[in-house]
Formats: C-alpha cells, structure tokens, sequence
C-alpha cells in the first residue's frame, strides 16, 4: 500500500487560497488519490478524488503531476470554517483492502 | 438518502467489561471498514468487510477485538474486558465503487470510554 506524507500542521487567514500537498512515492497503477476532511467529534468526509492532472469540484482543486508521487489541494478563499484535519488516501479499485490514513494535516484558519 | 449509522454514539463502561458497538452501513456499498482514532490522533485502521470474502482483520489490535458482518449489512465491533486504553471513537465507513473509484463514507463514530 502506498504510504502518504503531508505536513502535520498548516496556519492560512480567511480569504487566502491553501495548497495542501501530499507525497506518495510508492503510488501503483490503479491508484487513486483522495482526499478527507475532518472537523472534531465527526467522522471524515470525501472531499475530492483524482487520477491525473487536475481535478476541480464545488469545494476544491486537486493538481496532481505527470508521475503522481504528489498531489495537491487547493482550497480557494478559506473560511473559519474550513478549520479541520485533512487526509490525503492513496488507493483504488485494483488493490481495495486495507485503506491506511496518515496522521493528517491539521489546517488552522485565522481571522 | 441515509448514510452511515453508528450506535450507540457514546458508552462509558467498566474496565473488564464486553461492549458491542454497531454500524448500520449505506445500503448497497461494496465494503465496511472499522477504525479507531484516540484523541488527537490519526485514524487507525482495524477491520475490513467486502461481500462475501475472509474479512481482513490485520489491523485489530489484540484478541480481545472481533467483528462480524451479518447479511453483508449491518456490522458489530466485540471488545472483550474492556482496558483503559481502548477508550477512543470507533469509526466505520461503508464503501462505495463507481467504475474504478472507491469512496468511504463514515459515520459519526462511538466514543467510548472505558474507566
């Protein structure tokens, strides 16, 4: 299973856009790369999935480069609300199994 | 529609006690996850069901742990004599493939708290 590295901890004010990257070296094939949001005392939630190049829904952007060792999340003009952990998850319908969550990326919005 | 159910949403017990904690998982999703997240922490991962296969069960933590999937539905997590350091919130997640995607939706968790 492809291991996941992103930064412990992020700090971004209201209105600035916040990239997000996360490495995974180790990325197979049929893997997808996704991301989860986590707010406190709730279970995470799908964001944003992606295969190659760039991905962009209601909520965020997904850029992910020619040899997919990274990728990155883009949350435009963040929100005190856009306060939470953020997991990016390798993996995908070739291999689904055991899906491991890395430690997260704890973004932090400021007035 | 419903999501992922998850009860109940906090048990305080014992120390040596059994608990069962429930998942009621979106109807017609592939696989059932359990995981586990103590305070402050990442999700650790523990139990997975899909369809009919052995389920993976390499990530429980101890014998103490078990889980079963009854009709390929509603699932129980079993922790036997209850320890101290089992007190986290349980998490599940139903799995949903769409072509080659899969997508986990996770309940809201139990939080237990074994004293």
């Amino acid at each position: 299973l492809a291991k996941t590295t992103q930064p412990i901890s992020m700090d971004s004010y209201e209105g600035q856009e916040v990239n997000i990257t996360c490495s995974h070296n180790n990325i197979a094939t049929n893997d997808y790369i996704t991301w989860y949001q986590q707010f406190p005392s709730q279970g995470p939630r799908f964001i944003i999935q992606g295969y190659k190049t760039k991905v962009t829904n209601e909520v965020a952007s997904l850029f992910i480069p020619a040899d997919r060792k990274s990728s990155t999340l883009s949350l435009p003009r963040v929100s005190l609300s856009d306060t939470a952990v953020y997991y990016c998850l390798v993996g995908g319908s070739g291999n689904t199994g055991k899906l491991i969550f890395g430690q997260g990326t704890t973004l932090q919005v400021k007035p | 529609g419903a999501g992922v159910s998850q009860s109940p949403s906090n048990k305080v017990t014992e120390k040596g006690k059994d608990v069962e904690l429930r998942c009621d998982p979106i109807s017609g999703h592939t696989a059932l996850y359990w995981y586990r997240q103590s305070l402050g922490q990442g999700l650790e991962f523990l139990i997975y069901f899909q369809g009919n296969s052995a389920p993976d069960k390499s990530g429980l933590p101890s014998d103490r742990f078990s889980a079963e999937r009854t009709g390929g539905s509603v699932s129980t997590l079993t922790i036997q004599r209850t320890q101290q350091e089992d007190s986290a919130v349980y998490l599940c997640a139903s799995l949903l493939r769409e072509g080659r995607t899969d997508t986990q939706y996770f309940g809201p968790g139990t939080r237990l708290t074994v004293l």
